[in-house]
């Protein structure tokens, strides 16, 4: 069965500070493995995309890396904001048909002043 | 435009109402999403529509329609919803349904049934 999990579930961190969140994740055939972003009763934004070949993608404070080996794949993100508050989703595609991602149940991050 | 518009923002209905959920994009995607996320769980994917048709029914209650007008607009009509189905609903869209593409999300529409 295709599972993908997420730890922690939740998190809170100072502003300023750095954090990893991690993914690890059984789907076969692998595809592609994403970031998303999704603030509070918001839709989910892209934050990176990555195939089986990548290892580590930026984007902008926000750094993901993929060991297809291990199936483990983390976010980190550096020198934290308030707007950084949200929960992060981890979602792995097989690369069929739309109804091959499984979605992680994210982790819920708290920015504190 | 590479945004995925979402209307209404929130929605309360009673459980003898019909309403439509739209959403529209204008980046020239051929596949159109309908997701429902309950609070704190990930979004669960309801509908996809291919090129105008409808390619996937992951088994949604017939009290939920989906229609396709054209590329651009994708509908959700809603009728004899239970309280249940209260919950966040997602439009999203993408190049082509192929796992590899990746989907761009709306907005979402905050749907409370009464």
């Amino acid at each position: 069965k295709n599972q993908v999990e997420q730890s922690p579930q939740s998190l809170i961190i100072l502003e300023g500070k750095n954090c990893t969140l991690q993914c690890n994740y059984t789907v076969s055939p692998f595809s592609n493995l994403r970031w998303y972003k999704q603030d509070t009763g918001r839709g989910p934004v892209s934050l990176t995309i990555m195939t089986f070949s990548e290892n580590t993608k930026s984007n902008g404070r926000y750094t993901a890396t993929l060991d297809a080996d291990t199936k483990q794949s983390s976010l980190h993100i550096t020198a934290s904001q308030l707007s950084d508050s949200a929960s992060y989703i981890c979602v792995a595609s097989i690369g069929g048909g739309a109804d091959g991602l499984t979605f992680g149940k994210g982790t819920h991050l708290i920015i504190q002043p | 435009d590479t945004e995925v518009t979402q209307t209404p923002k929130h929605l309360v209905m009673g459980m003898t109402n019909k309403k439509s959920l739209k959403c529209e994009q204008h980046m020239g995607h051929r596949a159109m999403y309908w997701y429902k996320q309950k609070a704190k769980k990930p979004p669960e994917l309801m509908f996809v529509y291919s090129y105008e048709k409808l390619s996937i029914n992951e088994s949604v209650p017939s009290r939920f329609s989906p229609e396709c007008p054209n590329s651009s607009l994708l509908n959700l009509h809603l009728h004899a919803l239970q309280p249940e189905d209260s919950a966040l609903y997602l439009c999203a869209s993408s190049q082509g349904v192929e796992g590899s593409n990746e989907q761009f999300f709306g907005p979402g529409t905050r749907l409370t049934v009464l």
